[in-house]
């Protein structure tokens, strides 16, 4: 069964502090895709990144980082130099070929950027 | 051009009530879903649809019923609504169940 741990359900940080989100996975399948979404305090949700399992690569995006480790089934997002505009909750989320692709989030980490 | 539109954004309305909650996308995706975010802002899948046929119907109570006439459109209706289901109830679409998401703005539902 597929779940996904968000251990840290808040974060405060002041900015330009460089601050790490993590996420653990769980799943027994080989396929899998991990993404990322941010839901400012406006209330939408907005996806930032999607990975497959079989892509292990890091990616940055601009102050975003993202890191894939399939040893520790982390999934891991990093923001540099954060700024009052990345206060928001951060979901992970995976999803499993053998769920049919049903997405599950983790509980989201709320993050503070303090000015 | 609104990717993923919703109506209404704000429902208020008394236990026992029917209401329904529109969706509309215009991205050509094949997949739609509806999730519900409690008041601890958890989100938990309740439907997804492919093509407009049912793929992922989670344990919802039955008073809730998608409706999908075309793959653009994805409705929800509620019946005999209760405490329990105020939340902002959000649609979805993707490409496929296997790529990322796209959300509408959010429904707020309030039943007192």
């Amino acid at each position: 069964a597929q779940k996904v741990t968000q251990a840290q359900t808040e974060i405060s940080v002041v900015e330009k502090e460089d601050v790490t989100l993590d996420c653990v996975y769980e799943t027994r399948d080989t396929t899998y895709y991990l993404f990322w979404y941010k839901q400012p305090p406006s209330g939408e949700l907005v996806f930032l990144i999607r990975r497959n399992s079989f892509d292990e690569q890091n990616e940055i995006s601009g102050r975003y980082s993202w890191n894939f480790q399939k040893s520790t089934s982390s999934f891991n997002f990093t923001i540099t130099a954060s700024q009052v505009v990345d206060s928001a909750v951060y979901f992970c989320a995976l999803s499993e070929e053998d769920g049919g692709f049903k997405t599950i989030f983790g509980a989201g980490t709320r993050l503070f950027v303090k000015a | 051009d609104t990717a993923v539109s919703q109506t209404p954004k704000y429902l208020v309305t008394q236990m026992g009530n029917d209401k329904s909650i529109k969706c509309e996308q215009n991205l050509g995706h094949d997949t739609m879903y509806w999730y519900k975010q409690d008041s601890k802002k958890f989100l938990k899948i309740m439907f997804s649809y492919n093509n407009k046929e049912l793929i992922i119907n989670e344990t919802v109570p039955n008073r809730f019923s998608p409706k999908s006439p075309d793959k653009a459109h994805l409705n929800l209706h509620i019946n005999s609504l209760e405490l329990g289901d105020s939340a902002v109830y959000f649609c979805a679409s993707s490409l496929d169940s296997t790529y990322e998401q796209y959300f509408g703005p959010g429904t707020r539902l309030t039943v007192t």
